[in-house]
């Protein structure tokens, strides 16, 4: 099971965003993030817990805790592209789960 | 550039059965990865139903197991999705997707939103 934390967040543009992740278990880093904006499908950002899927903008970045359960998707400056909802994916097991979502708005 | 297309009907009707089929352009099924359908009740959160590998090998979320069929035609390049019996609860944008290995979904179709009513 993935926790995601805040449900919902609210920042200005140029803020630092962090959304959290925790999963039930130890995942080790096979941990996706994802992007996805109203109506579309969701975009993969991060995969293996901390490397960044091509074409993703460098002010994405992600990291995991040593034990495997902890994990956060940051945002460094945060840019009006970037509303929407963020999902955590855990890909260690079977089933695959996501987390519940953290949406982002703008200010 | 790989491209991903879900096809079926938008409306079923209670105890019928879901039919969606994703059809893939710019890569072959055949050469590889794990292709999955994830689905989204409206307003809610993103849930995995499945995935298959090009050989046939294939993967069910335990909550949808005893109703899902996946399925890949790699003559055809795509792979489908059956779910029955339906009722309401799987009212939802069906997505389909590739997945990297090891990794997330890195390609998906723009979903196909199929509504169970009668």
């Amino acid at each position: 099971q993935m926790t995601q934390s805040p449900s919902t967040l609210s920042a200005s543009v140029g803020d630092r965003v962090t959304i959290t992740c925790r999963a039930s278990q130890s995942i080790s880093t096979w941990l996706a993030w994802y992007q996805q904006r109203p109506g579309k499908a969701p975009d993969l950002l991060i995969y293996e817990a901390s490397t960044l899927h091509s074409g993703v903008p460098s002010r994405f970045s992600a990291s995991g805790s040593g034990s495997g359960t902890q994990f956060t998707l940051t945002i460094s400056s945060l840019q009006p592209d970037d509303f929407g909802t963020y999902y955590c994916q855990q890909y260690h097991l079977y089933p695959l789960t996501f987390g519940g979502g953290t949406r982002v708005e703008i200010k | 550039q790989v491209q991903l297309q879900e096809s079926g009907p938008g409306l079923v009707k209670p105890s019928e059965t879901l039919s969606l089929t994703c059809v893939v352009s710019g890569y072959s099924i055949s050469s590889g990865y794990y292709w999955g359908w994830i689905r989204q009740p409206p307003g809610q959160g993103l849930e995995w139903i499945g995935s298959i590998y090009h050989s046939g090998t294939t993967y069910y979320s335990p909550s949808l197991k005893s109703r899902v069929t996946i399925s890949v035609d790699t003559a055809k390049n795509h792979f489908s999705l059956s779910l029955s019996p339906v009722t309401a609860a799987d009212t939802a944008t069906y997505f389909c997707a590739r997945r990297r290995f090891p990794g997330g979904f890195d390609y998906w179709g723009q979903g196909a939103l199929v509504t169970v009513s009668s």
